[in-house]
């Protein structure tokens, strides 16, 4: 159990469009998603928290414009990049807080997108 | 910046022997959790260990927490060709759900 379903999982675009990508609980809601992003050989950035039916929680320096986050249901969470740049180019991760559960559980992740802006 | 700190940035050691890693932080936690990741790929939960204790194990892992320091190791013995990967610590704060990421340690076990 606890799978959590990213996609797409690579994804080119030119620059100055947008990419939107899906972050799926598939079998267990989850009312709190995080965005990760991840440049080559470094760590996680917490870009934002996305709570269920209300307004994500940007990190400080994150865009919320151009970052826009959507957490409609209890098992979907959509990050899109708006008028992407090549600068914008990275591995996005998402990851899963179980509903019902708090801190003192492991989060579950997504697999990632690459994104990858020409 | 929340991020933890992670010590050494890589670490390259022979089938069979130990490897362990280091992981700073700077706030107060809620636990303190260790993630590996394969190259390209998501994050795999491996541990989590609550402020309130000090050890734990799981298998070939072992964890150890000291809040009056703020650091934690994570201690892999025997370990295998598999084991390579990126190891990170995240830290869950006390104030919210979020967790931090820490640099991270690129492991390579040479078979």
């Amino acid at each position: 159990g606890a799978v959590v379903s990213q996609h797409p999982s690579w994804v080119i675009c030119k620059s100055g469009t947008s990419v939107k990508i899906e972050c799926r609980s598939l079998d267990f809601q989850a009312t709190t998603m995080f965005w990760y992003r991840q440049f080559p050989k470094q760590s996680l950035m917490l870009m934002a928290t996305s709570n269920e039916g209300s307004k994500a929680t940007y990190e400080q320096g994150v865009e919320k414009d151009k970052f826009l986050i959507n957490h409609a249901s209890l098992t979907l969470s959509t990050l899109t990049v708006t008028s992407a740049h090549p600068e914008d180019s990275s591995f996005y991760i998402c990851s899963a807080v179980r509903l019902g559960t708090g801190p003192n559980y492991g989060y579950t992740f997504g697999s990632g997108t690459r994104l990858t802006v020409v | 910046s929340q991020q933890g700190e992670e010590d050494p940035q890589a670490l390259s050691i022979q089938e069979g022997e130990n490897a362990t890693m280091n992981c700073s932080y700077k706030t107060s936690i809620n636990n303190l959790q260790w993630y590996r990741q394969n190259s390209g790929r998501g994050l795999v939960h491996l541990i989590l260990i609550r402020s309130n204790e000090r050890e734990k194990h799981s298998g070939r892992l072992r964890v150890t927490l000291d809040t009056s320091k703020k650091s934690s190791s994570l201690l892999i013995t025997a370990s295998r060709a598999a084991d390579t990967a990126s190891y990170f610590c995240a830290t869950v704060t006390n104030t919210g759900n979020q967790f931090y990421f820490g640099t991270g340690t690129s492991l390579t076990v040479i078979p």
